[in-house]
């Protein structure tokens, strides 16, 4: 079945990075984006941004740029997220998703990972 | 505070008829397709409505999205106690040049 399994928790302390995966299966891994949204303790969902898995494009969120990149490795169907200079307002559970846009995100995510909780904390 | 604004809680009786609300602007739902999720408790969000009123294969014909403007509704019928859960909008915004989500609306069923 279409999947997305992602690793583990982390905790790491503040200025520290962190780097989580996202392995695809059951699906063409490069006709689809995956988009990285992340959910904060009691909080909504925001999303951090979009990689291409057919070409590598990506496009952050604004808040986001510098901190963040994501790439993927098509030879494993994986994407990984990487945020640096972590804070901790940056305590969250992160997910990955499969991105139903084509060139762009289009905001419609069908499938999702089961999320990673990272924690930051001194 | 979101870019999109739902209300925070909504409750309904079982068998009923339930209505979520999205407001946005010009730079979002105006102009770009409105998408919902649904998040039951610890669990990863869920695609309910796409591209402002289309059904993911596998979802209940008991959700409907609609848009009008700058705003937009998800509509539950025949509330099962299930559906209790965390309920999201979302669409893409052009000013921030990337998706937004409203602040979510816990839906009680009585």
């Amino acid at each position: 079945q279409v999947q997305l399994v992602q690793s583990g928790a982390e905790v790491k302390k503040p200025g520290a990075s962190v780097k989580v995966s996202c392995k695809a299966s059951g699906y063409t891994f490069t006709s689809y984006g995956i988009s990285w949204v992340r959910q904060a303790p009691g909080q909504g969902l925001e999303w951090m941004g979009w990689i291409s898995a057919y070409n590598g494009n990506t496009n952050y969120a604004q808040k986001l740029q510098g901190r963040v990149t994501m790439t993927t490795d098509t030879s494993t169907s994986t994407a990984y997220m990487e945020l640096r200079s972590l804070r901790s307002d940056d305590t969250a559970v992160y997910y990955c998703a499969r991105d139903l846009g084509r060139g762009s995100s289009s905001g419609a995510f069908d499938i999702w990972g089961q999320g990673t909780m990272v924690t930051v904390s001194s | 505070q979101s870019v999109l604004t739902q209300p925070p809680s909504v409750s309904e009786a079982p068998r009923q008829r339930v209505t979520i609300s999205c407001s946005g602007s010009s730079s979002n739902i105006g102009n770009n397709a409105v998408n919902w999720y649904q998040q039951l408790p610890g669990k990863a969000p869920k695609l309910l409505i796409y591209y402002d009123d289309l059904l993911p294969s596998g979802v209940s014909d008991r959700f409907s999205g609609s848009k009008s403007g700058t705003s937009a509704s998800l509509a539950i019928s025949g509330l099962q106690s299930e559906d209790e859960a965390d309920y999201y909008c979302a669409a893409w915004d052009d000013r921030l040049n990337g998706p937004v989500f409203g602040g979510g609306t816990k839906l009680t069923v009585l």
